[in-house]
């Protein structure tokens, strides 16, 4: 099975501007989790879909957002670019999203925003 | 909120010997606790994980306790080798309705020097 994938890789912005990441998950999951990674705050968690549902959404403000389509893959914007949404953005699949399921990471996408 | 505390932030061993990297929540109704290890500019990968009804779980050269009196669960890598060298993250879910969340330590970096 193919595993998580994420478009695009890298990516570079400007201030004020928008950004729209795209994860795939691995093919039968249903339950998608998106989560940002930084040096000086580790790994944190934005939000998770599952069947087309957000079912959770971590302490973030509403420049950040979300969804899911019907294939399970989701998508995460982020309008009004700080420079301190720099970060590796990561997303992770599981099978039914259980609180106990196994998530599998994707390869996460890069944003620098200057 | 939940809280995830994982020490020591940098642990440095000799190849061969063993590493011990511990973790402590605070969410007395997490069940899941799985373990990642992140190699530079890689995703980071599930290498072992334990659901609150077992004590231990152990996997070749890599083992995971669990105390839930204490809330606290430890990550044993023996004989260690260079390529164990990554970053080590620790999680634990946020138990309680249909959501799929992980809370994150702040990760552990690991060097093993031949």
């Amino acid at each position: 099975k193919a595993g998580v994938t994420q478009t695009p890789r890298y990516l570079i912005k400007t201030r004020g501007q928008q950004v729209t990441l795209s994860c795939s998950p691995i093919s039968g999951h249903r339950s998608v989790s998106w989560y940002q990674q930084t040096p000086g705050q580790g790994l944190q968690f934005l939000f998770e879909y599952f069947s087309e549902t957000q079912r959770n959404k971590g302490n973030f403000p509403g420049r950040f957002s979300g969804r899911q389509f019907s294939n399970s893959r989701s998508e995460m914007n982020v309008s009004t670019l700080e420079l301190g949404d720099s970060a590796l953005y990561l997303c992770a699949s599981s099978f039914s999203g259980g609180t106990t399921d196994t998530q599998y990471f994707g390869p996460g996408t890069r944003l620098t925003v200057l | 909120g939940e809280n995830v505390e994982q020490h020591p932030s940098t642990l440095s061993v000799q190849e061969g010997d063993s590493a011990v990297i511990k973790c402590t929540y605070s969410d007395s109704a997490s069940n899941y606790f799985p373990w990642y290890k992140q190699e530079l500019g890689k995703r980071p990968q599930l290498i072992i994980d334990i659901r609150s009804n077992v004590g231990e779980k152990k996997d070749q050269r890599i083992a995971v306790t669990l105390n839930k009196t204490a809330k606290h669960f430890s990550l044993h890598i023996t004989e260690t080798q260079p390529e164990d060298s990554a970053v080590y993250f620790c999680a634990a879910n946020q138990y309680g309705g249909a959501t799929n969340k992980l809370i994150f330590g702040t990760g552990t970096l690991l060097a093993v020097q031949p």
